[in-house]
């Protein structure tokens, strides 16, 4: 079974603050996905990572995929109180469609 | 589009009852998938389904659970007895599989309290 932890599980900022959110895994995944979820609603993706030790980048939040394509991390710069949310990662296993999601990362941006 | 549709949004029953969960996935997609979140264990992935026919199951909890998808725009998960224990929000995703990484699109979810 592949396991992804997320950490920290919660998270209280004040708006301005920069931020990272790790999600470590012992299985290799084909590919990576951030999903950010609002309360009563589901996930929405964010981005797909593919090729280990990439990083993209959107608008303030960088994310990189580990070397080994075991990890991942999530950076936020300058947080907003939109970026309030719960924070999942997601992994693919390689010739898989199914997705194992992440333990989550609950974030709050206070303004 | 309408995005995926989930009905209902809340359900409230009694110990012993049946509930079904219904998911319209998102016109064209070929895979749908069904989720159960909890604050205990995240998102789990319970079944998933691609051209209609189910691929992996291996996450539906035990005989009670049961999923059907009769036709590519309707999938239903049903409960039957119900136990305080599913209380959840059950979410149903659907993706279009045309490469390798796929994006699922989430339903708002429908948020189940077995009594």
């Amino acid at each position: 079974t592949q396991l992804l932890e997320q950490s920290p599980q919660f998270l209280s900022i004040q708006e301005g603050e920069n931020l990272t959110v790790y999600c470590n895994s012992s299985s290799v995944f084909s590919s990576l996905q951030w999903y950010r979820q609002e309360p009563g609603e589901g996930p929405v993706l964010l981005v797909t990572v593919v090729t280990g030790g990439e990083v993209k980048k959107l608008k303030r939040l960088t994310f990189q995929f580990g070397d080994a394509r075991k990890d991942s991390s999530l950076h936020i710069t300058a947080a907003q109180p939109g970026d309030t949310g719960l924070y999942l990662c997601a992994g693919a296993g390689t010739g898989r469609r199914a997705l194992t999601f992440g333990s989550g990362t609950r974030l709050q941006v206070q303004p | 589009d309408a995005g995926v549709i989930q009905s209902p949004r809340h359900e409230v029953t009694e110990m012993g009852q049946e509930v079904t969960l219904r998911c319209k996935p998102i016109s064209g997609h070929n895979s749908l998938f069904w989720y159960r979140q909890t604050m205990m264990r995240g998102l789990e992935l319970l079944i998933y389904f691609n051209n209609n026919v189910p691929i992996d199951d291996s996450g539906m909890p035990e005989d009670r659970f049961s999923a059907k998808m009769p036709n590519a725009s309707f999938s239903t998960l049903k409960i039957q007895p119900s136990e305080p224990r599913d209380s959840a929000v059950y979410f149903c995703a659907s993706t279009e599989t045309s490469g390798s990484f796929d994006e699922q699109f989430f339903g708002p979810g429908t948020r189940l309290t077995v009594l």
